[in-house]
Parts: structure tokens; C-alpha cells; sequence
């Protein structure tokens, strides 16, 4: 396997805190990405990065933010947590022929 | 919308019965990929098509790439249960960004 952990598995949190997910990989990729997943929506790109400090927007960004400092590690930044985020969300890395997830992280706001 | 169409979005058959999940568009991709997803994980990359007409075989999965490259079919003979699982069919977009169909739930009932 890929090396991808995301961090934490499970989250549960109240509307209107901040929230971080952690994306850490091994593969030394230069393009990592955060999905969410909804039924009936399959995934759909929150936010990418085409290297350190390069990041821009997918079809989903609205009320996230992303930060990587660092070729392993991308982080999702959730400045204020509303209900309709919650979801499950997956880290990637690839590009071309095929791309790798992590296991997920499952995010509950009550 | 969903750039991507997948059918039947459920599909509950009977162990040994031959089956057929499509993926349609009305853009044309680069390139056709199609995911096993299960429970608890992330999807894991089945196959990758990149030629029009193209025709990939993986034991008992064949995947069609369409002649105008804007749709995909996924084929499974002699289904068993341990085919159960959310299949995604995703196509690339722009830089490097996947774009999935809403998956097919199917169900191999023994």
C-alpha cells in the first residue's frame, strides 16, 4: 500500500468550532487532495495541492481551507463547523493512471 | 449535475447471475477509472482506460472504454459475494483533478 494515514479516524464536533484533518503521506507525491463523501454524490473535490505552498480549489471549497507546509502532510481546516459538513472525508495522492486514498476520516457535527 | 452518470445507482442480484454497471457522460475524458469501495475504507483502483474502444479484462470484471471516450461499462460474469461493494467510475478533469460518478451499491446475495 500507498503510504497514506489520515488523522483522526473519527470526530465528532459542535457547530461553529474549528476542525483540522491531517494528511500524511510517505510516497514523497507531489499532488494531494481532500474529498468529501456524500450518498448519492460519490466524492467531490474539496481542495488540491501541486506542491508545497501551491494549492487551489475544487467543486466544493466553500467553508474549507487547506495548508501544506510540507511535501508529506496536507491539511483540511474547517474554520467553523456547520451540520452540512458532515461527511466522510478522504486524503489522496496520484495523478494520470491511478490515484491512492486513505482510509477516511469520519467528521459528525452536532 | 453530475458530470459523471452512473446505473443502476442499486443493484441486488443473486450469486452466479452476470451483471453490468455504465458510467456515462456528456464530456469526452482523457481517461476512464473505475474503483472498489468498501465498507470503513477508501476506494482502491480496479482499472484505468485511456484508448477509445478500448477493453480491459481483471478475472471476471471486464471494463469497456466507449468509442467517443465519454462513457465506460463494467461487466462482471458469475457474480459472487465477494463482489459486494460501492463501485465509482471517475474520470480526469483539467489539472490532474478526479471527478466521480455517484457509484453503484451492489449486492451478491448467496
Amino acid at each position: 500500500d500507498a503510504g497514506i494515514t489520515q488523522s483522526p479516524r473519527h470526530k465528532v464536533t459542535e457547530t461553529g468550532t474549528p476542525v483540522t484533518l491531517r494528511c500524511h503521506q510517505t510516497e514523497n507525491h507531489r499532488y494531494m487532495y481532500w474529498y468529501r463523501q456524500d450518498p448519492g454524490h460519490g466524492l467531490r473535490l474539496i481542495h488540491y495541492s501541486y506542491g508545497v505552498k501551491d494549492t487551489d480549489k475544487g467543486e466544493v471549497s466553500d467553508g474549507y481551507s487547506v495548508s501544506r507546509s510540507k511535501t508529506e502532510d496536507f491539511l483540511l481546516t474547517l474554520e467553523s463547523a456547520t451540520s452540512s459538513q458532515t461527511s466522510v472525508y478522504f486524503c489522496a495522492i496520484g495523478m494520470g493512471q491511478g490515484y491512492t486514498f486513505g482510509s477516511g476520516t469520519r467528521l459528525t457535527v452536532v | 449535475t453530475q458530470l459523471l452518470e452512473q446505473s443502476p445507482q442499486f443493484l441486488s442480484i443473486q450469486e452466479g447471475e452476470n451483471l453490468t454497471v455504465y458510467c456515462n457522460s456528456s464530456s469526452v475524458f482523457s481517461s476512464l477509472q473505475w474503483y472498489r469501495q468498501e465498507p470503513g475504507e477508501g476506494p482502491v483502483l480496479l482499472v484505468t482506460v485511456v484508448t477509445g474502444g478500448e477493453v480491459k479484462k481483471l478475472k471476471r470484471l471486464t471494463f469497456q472504454f466507449g468509442d467517443a471516450r465519454k462513457d465506460s461499462s463494467l461487466h462482471i460474469t458469475a457474480a459472487q459475494p465477494g463482489d459486494t461493494g460501492l463501485y465509482l467510475c471517475a474520470g480526469i478533469q483539467g489539472a490532474q483533478k478526479l471527478v466521480f460518478g455517484q457509484g453503484t451499491r451492489l449486492t451478491i446475495n448467496p
